[in-house]
């Protein structure tokens, strides 16, 4: 079955450069149509995509977000790296990697991991 | 980038209560629209896609319905395991791929 999971610190202080890793099972990235995103939700606000990694590496980004965020990819270890610079309090939110179907909606989610952004 | 506009907010209903839930995209989707379920600490779960398709092991109770820019969530007889927020996502015109706000569905 098909499984995600999310890694990386639970706090980061303001200006630092934030590494998230996902984790999974279940498919392959370098499968055809295969695609993996990350979203975030602020405490008690709405799911806000962020990027997007294809099985070709194309990649795309949240337009507002663009210039600090980098997502990557290792097939090897089928896992999806984001990186997000200059990390401010307003970045505090629950941040998801999840599995991206064809078509364009979140088939299978990772259970999220918290990240507070405090000095 | 199209905007995703929930109503209500919240509500409040009953075990058994028939809940529908609207979502009105700021442009037409084409039926390119999800729902999710989310309850407290927990990620969303996918629960209908292209509007009214039903994801595999989802309870028939869940339907959606609409076309062009408005769409909506229907709960047949609410269950207590359906008190949650809700979430609507488009996917047709992307980047970005966008979300509603969220609806809670509490009890009453």
């Amino acid at each position: 079955q098909v499984t995600l999971k999310e890694s990386g610190p639970a706090l980061v202080k303001p200006t630092q450069t934030l590494t998230l890793t996902c984790t999974f099972s279940g498919f392959s990235l370098s499968t055809s149509g295969m695609r993996a995103s990350w979203i975030r939700q602020p405490p008690g606000k709405a799911l806000e995509w962020l990027a997007r990694i294809d099985w070709d590496d194309d990649k795309f980004y949240s337009t507002s977000l663009k210039t600090r965020l980098t997502i990557s990819k290792d097939t090897s270890k089928n896992q999806v790296v984001l990186t997000m610079t200059n990390m401010d309090p307003v970045d505090t939110a629950t941040y998801y990697c999840a599995r991206m179907t064809i078509s364009g909606y979140f088939d299978y989610w990772g259970q999220g991991t918290l990240v507070t952004v405090s000095s | 980038d199209i905007q995703m506009t929930q109503s209500p907010s919240s509500l409040s209903a009953s075990v058994g209560d028939r809940v529908t839930i609207t979502c009105r995209a700021s442009q037409g989707i084409s039926n390119s629209l999800a729902w999710y379920q989310q309850k407290p600490g927990k990620a969303p779960k996918l629960l209908l896609y292209a509007a009214s398709r039903l994801e595999s092991g989802v309870p028939s109770r869940f339907s959606g319905s609409g076309s062009g820019t408005d769409y909506t969530l229907t709960i047949s007889s609410l269950q207590p395991e359906d008190f949650a927020t809700y979430y609507c996502q488009q996917y047709y015109s992307t980047p970005p791929w966008t979300f509603g706000q969220g609806t809670k569905v509490e009890i009453k």
